[in-house]
């Protein structure tokens, strides 16, 4: 089982509508998950981070987070084709290092 | 304030060659990272610095070394570069207290033919 699980997608959504992506978590101890977004060819930039349970929300994008179902998520509202991209979920697992680990991330295509 | 940069972009070596990724932070971070990057695979962390001085393996260090050359600097080494290296190698930093949030670099994309 990965550490970090994403849905690798294509996850097509029409312009203005609410997309969701989706990331389980197999280590019970995580503290830290965030999402990336990715361009192709570009590296990965930080669209938000989420350290408690319930939603947080930052613009059109919320992050959701349920430690007792392991589980995280990321919601486009009002989806532009600009939005168009990979998105990774990464997770900071127990304590000590402070590398994430990251899921192999979910393809977004908003089609105009 | 340019964040974390990396050298070369784009890099054609032939198997057995070497050469050294480097990487840069200007944001006085103390944790540095290398990861890799394949197509289905997401990030994988090569090898990671906690702090100047210090590094640590990460999940698949086979086939390189790195040098944590002062606080700013942080470089990849392939001693002997095999087409299993073919990659995206990605540079990420991190710092501040109560933060875990990466930052990362522009990437170098490798083949080895």
């Amino acid at each position: 089982q990965k550490e970090v699980e994403q849905n690798s997608g294509p996850l097509s959504v029409p312009e203005g509508a609410i997309a969701s992506l989706n990331c389980t978590y197999s280590d019970r101890v995580s503290q830290s998950f965030f999402w990336y977004r990715q361009y192709s060819g570009k590296s990965p930039e930080l669209i938000m981070s989420i350290y408690s349970n319930g939603d947080k929300e930052d613009g059109r994008f919320t992050a959701q987070l349920n430690k007792a179902s392991q589980y995280v998520s990321l919601l486009i509202r009002d989806s532009q084709p600009s939005d168009s991209a990979t998105y990774l979920c990464a997770v900071k697992t127990g304590t000590g290092r402070r590398a994430l680990t990251f899921g192999s991330g979910t393809r977004l295509q908003v089609q105009p | 304030n340019a964040g974390v940069t990396q050298t070369p972009k784009f890099q054609v070596l032939k198997t057995g060659q070497s050469m050294t990724l480097q990487c840069a932070q200007d944001m006085n971070h103390n944790s540095m990272y290398w990861y890799r990057q394949d197509p289905g695979m997401g990030l994988r962390l090569i090898y990671y610095s906690a702090s100047e001085g210090t590094t640590d393996k990460g999940e698949v260090p086979n086939g390189y070394n790195v040098s944590r050359l002062n606080k700013r600097e942080f470089s990849l080494r392939l001693e002997s570069a095999a087409p299993s290296q073919t990659s995206v190698y990605f540079c990420a930093s991190t710092g501040g207290q109560g933060t875990d949030t990466q930052y990362f670099g522009p990437g170098t994309r490798l083949t080895v033919l």
